[in-house]
């Protein structure tokens, strides 16, 4: 079984459109996050949710919007693609409250905007 | 604000060869320091990690030593394999997981 699970893997869509990256962990832990790596593997954190509640929002656009149904999933929607969007989005969750440093990451949503 | 600063890669070695990837970093008081890999096609796992100053973390054959007069943090393997090629990112965090802040990456590649 896959712990921290994203679908699609791979997304080509036009300049403009609205695209939606699903993310999902059953490792029973209280915090999720997205994570955005550009094309020179450069790894930035844009949202943390814990336990279904923002708590971390690095001024990411207002095109993005995550999502957090329950605790076990944290979605990610974005409006009107732009061309910069381009980039692997990595989902990931640890337990809450933890300082051990250990994420766990899912295999990442290669997204590529046209 | 914190910041980690790696070598630009990218690295190519011959098997058995030595290895070391710079780290070093700008952090307020006393941060944990990490090292992940990322294997091709995967997401990043933890290799290893020191929690203070003069620890060594150790995993995998891999080791680094948290230094904080030199505010280094650097891999180091003494015989690398070609399963060993990925991209090796360095990060610290003094606020807990939600604040993990990870370097540029360097990657690696091992050839036979």
């Amino acid at each position: 079984d896959t712990a921290v699970s994203q679908t699609p893997k791979y997304l080509v869509t036009q300049m403009g459109n609205d695209k939606s990256i699903k993310c999902e962990q059953n490792l029973g832990h209280d915090t999720m996050y997205w994570y955005k790596q550009d094309s020179k593997k450069f790894l930035k954190i844009m949202f943390s949710y814990n336990n279904k509640e923002l708590i971390i929002n690095e001024t990411v656009p207002n095109r993005f919007s995550p999502k957090s149904p329950d605790k076990a999933h944290l979605n990610l929607h974005i409006n009107s693609l732009e061309l910069g969007d381009s980039a692997v989005y990595f989902c990931a969750s640890s337990p809450s409250g933890s300082n051990t440093g250990e994420l766990f990451f899912g295999e990442g949503s290669r997204l590529t905007v046209l | 604000g914190n910041s980690v600063t790696q070598m630009e890669g990218p690295v190519t070695l011959s098997e058995e060869a030595f290895l070391t990837i710079n780290c070093t970093y700008t952090a307020t008081g006393y941060p944990s320091l990490f090292w992940y890999v990322q294997y091709p096609g995967e997401g990043l796992q933890l290799l290893l990690k020191a929690t203070k100053a003069d620890d060594k973390g150790s995993n995998k054959g891999f080791e680094a030593t948290y230094r904080k007069e030199t505010t280094s943090f650097h891999l180091e393997k003494g015989s690398v394999q070609v399963s060993d090629s990925a991209v090796y990112f360095c990060a610290l965090t003094n606020f807990g997981n939600e604040k993990l802040t990870f370097g540029t990456g360097t990657r690696l590649t091992i050839i036979p």
